[in-house]
């Protein structure tokens, strides 16, 4: 079955400094990428798609500046929390699309715990 | 934008119960599917289920197109089974998955 990893876990880091937050499709090719935030006890929300090749689409309300994506392979996308601070503090997964797929489906990450302290 | 509700939000059982979980769409989506998410925080994919009815072991899923809503079923349940169920749905024209606000479930030995 299709794999997708993400590293780290879990990062605590101190207020100001930026993180980086890896996802890996380990056995497929995906052009596409999607980054959401879940809060505690709360649903996960879309915060971006990441395009290989191109740049990454940010939903409503996100700030780009803020959450830097980058897809620069098919089987690996990035998201940089710059200058975190402890509201940033969540739990961030993404999910990698498996081209051409039938249906369409998406695999998740096992995620990524964040504390900004 | 489309919202997706669950219900119920919370629910305890006694291990063995049987419950129905319940996800309505404000509109229409494509590909839905069903979560579960473990207590350290994987999402599980149980159910790929656009229409129609299918069944895993314990688990089976009845998605109503027409009527833009989907019931996942558990029989006899686990201690195991506890955790938060998730249906997403994809939205029309693009790869983009909406979830919906989940149902938190314990199941208690």
């Amino acid at each position: 079955g299709a794999v997708v990893s993400q590293h780290p876990s879990w990062v605590i880091c101190k207020s100001g400094t930026s993180v980086k937050i890896e996802c890996r499709s380990l056995d497929f090719q995906a052009t596409t990428m999607f980054w959401y935030r879940q809060f505690p006890k709360q649903s996960l929300m879309l915060m971006a798609t990441s395009n290989e090749g191109s740049k990454a689409t940010y939903e409503q309300g996100v700030e780009k500046d803020k959450f830097l994506i980058n897809h620069a392979s098919l089987t690996l996308s990035t998201l940089t929390v710059t200058s975190a601070h402890p509201e940033d503090s969540s739990f961030y997964i993404c999910s990698a699309r498996r081209s051409k797929s039938r249906p369409d489906t998406q695999y998740f990450g096992p995620g990524t715990r964040l504390t900004v302290l | 934008g489309i919202q997706v509700e669950q219900s119920p939000p919370d629910l305890i059982l006694q291990e063995g119960a049987n419950s129905t979980l319940r996800c309505n769409f404000s509109d229409s989506v494509n590909n839905l599917q069903w979560f579960h998410q473990n207590p350290w925080g994987q999402l599980i994919n149980l159910f790929y289920i656009p229409s129609g009815t299918k069944q895993n072991g314990r688990l089976s899923a009845t998605t109503v197109a027409t009527e833009r809503y989907s019931l996942l079923y558990i029989s006899s349940s686990q201690t195991t089974d506890s955790g938060v169920y998730f249906c997403a749905g994809g939205l029309p024209g693009t790869y983009k998955y909406i979830f919906g606000t989940g149902t938190r479930l314990k199941v208690l030995a």
